[in-house]
């Protein structure tokens, strides 16, 4: 059974700080990894994709994979009041691109 | 920027009914996929769909399912005899060969009465 886990928070960071939202994966063979922002009620929306061991950054996001600890992290920097919402977190395997797993997601609010 | 797109974005039927739920993907993408997420809930797979025939499909993808790529551009969830526990969100995506990004239509909220 191949797994993407999350805890549902919520997490509650303070205006400005830096969030910190974790995933660990059951799957040795899932080799992609994403990472969305879900507001209530609407659809995900992608905000970054890791592809191999290490950080990958763009703007305020952090992106972290260790494939070795099989967890996967996202990093937001001077945290917003609109950065508050869902997070998922999302695996595919590279054996197979049929199928995304999804985490249930951490909620995230951010308190000016 | 492009973006999939989803209509209708609220449906409401009857019980027993027969519902289509529409999508138009990215026009360069190639592989399609459903989603649902009933409210609450964490996000669930239910059918992908290459090369005009179903690559992949859940458990809770069952007879009562049915996907069609009816031309070029559409991409249409058939759900059948609807049942009360049917009602969710529904959400379409689609990625490029070459990349796992998958992006997501705004969603049809399907709610059964």
């Amino acid at each position: 059974q191949k797994e993407v886990e999350q805890n549902s928070g919520p997490l509650s960071v303070p205006e400005g700080a830096i969030a910190s939202l974790n995933c660990t994966y059951s799957d040795r063979g899932s080799q992609s990894f994403f990472w969305y922002r879900q507001y209530s009620g609407k659809s995900p929306e992608l905000i970054m994709s890791i592809y191999s061991n290490g950080d990958k950054e763009d703007g305020r996001f952090t992106a972290q994979l260790n494939k070795a600890s099989q967890y996967v992290s996202l990093l937001i920097r001077d945290s917003q009041p609109s950065d508050s919402a869902t997070y998922l977190c999302a695996g595919l395997p590279s054996y197979n691109f049929n199928k995304f797993y999804f985490g249930s997601g951490t909620k995230l609010n951010v308190k000016p | 920027e492009p973006e999939v797109t989803q209509t209708p974005s609220h449906q409401v039927t009857q019980m027993g009914q027969e519902v289509i739920l529409r999508c138009v993907p990215i026009s360069n993408h190639l592989y399609f996929y459903w989603y649902r997420q009933i409210l609450g809930q964490k996000v669930e797979f239910l059918v992908s769909f290459y090369n005009n025939e179903i690559s992949e499909k859940s458990e809770i993808f069952d007879d009562q399912f049915s996907v069609e790529r009816p031309d070029g551009s559409n991409f249409t969830l058939k759900i059948r005899s609807t049942k009360l526990e049917d009602s969710a969100m529904y959400f379409c995506a689609s990625r490029p060969t070459g990349t796992g990004e998958a992006f997501f239509g705004q969603g049809t909220r399907l709610t059964v009465v």
